[in-house]
């Protein structure tokens, strides 16, 4: 089975500061992790996702992840804050290499910046 | 490129009736996939259909919920009776087929049960 875990409920930052939302991964074999972002009555939107390869990934509206796979994480980063990135951060994880393709979920972390 | 369509965005019913909700998938993906998000939780697959066939309904309560992709593109989710726990966000997503691929979602169908 795969989970995933995101032990933040809430994340508040500073808007100019730079802000980390964490993620951790269970799985067995080799993961594909993605990270979305959910507005406001709106769907998930793509942000990155790491597939093989460099262990920075860069994403949409200059974010950031790292996979580190001794810790099993994959946490997100942006180094400079703005208001406009408030929103609901889900990641998540499926594996290689298996027809089911569905990706797992984590329970979400808001993310509230401050001007 | 036009994106994931869904309809009705909202939907309030009460218990025992049914309701249905349509997607249409970004033009070309093979994959199709409908998840449920409960408030305050991550989206949860329902069903995932490669092209007209299902690939994972394991997490699917056939007993009042079926969904169906009739020609590989269009697809309906069913909840036939509902009940108060039904009540949530259903997403619909589609990805274009290779593993790796990324999943784009719809808009989303809030479903209000009371």
């Amino acid at each position: 089975a795969q989970s995933v875990a995101q032990p933040e409920d809430q994340v508040n930052v500073a808007e100019g500061n730079p802000l980390t939302v964490k993620c951790t991964y269970s799985v067995s074999g080799n993961p594909y992790l993605f990270w979305y972002v959910q507005y406001p009555n709106r769907g998930l939107q793509f942000l990155l996702k790491y597939i093989t390869g460099d262990n920075l990934v860069k994403g949409s509206y200059g974010f950031e992840a790292e996979f580190n796979k001794s810790q099993t994480s994959f946490h997100l980063k942006k180094p400079s804050a703005l208001v406009s990135d408030s929103a609901l951060y889900f990641c998540a994880v499926r594996v290689m290499d298996t027809g089911r393709r569905a990706l797992t979920f984590g329970s979400g972390t808001r993310l509230q910046v401050q001007p | 490129e036009a994106g994931v369509a869904q309809s009705p965005r909202y939907k309030i019913i009460e218990k025992r009736q049914s309701v249905a909700f349509w997607c249409n998938p970004i033009s070309g993906h093979a994959t199709l996939y409908w998840y449920q998000q409960i408030l305050g939780q991550g989206p949860k697959l329902l069903i995932q259909f490669q092209n007209n066939g299902v690939v994972d309904d394991s997490q699917l309560p056939k007993d009042r919920f079926s969904a169906e992709r009739l020609k590989g593109v269009d697809s309906t989710l069913k909840i036939q009776p509902a009940k108060l726990e039904d009540s949530a966000v259903y997403l619909c997503a589609s990805s274009s087929g290779p593993a790796q691929e990324t999943q784009y979602f719809g808009p989303g169908t809030r479903l209000l049960v009371l």
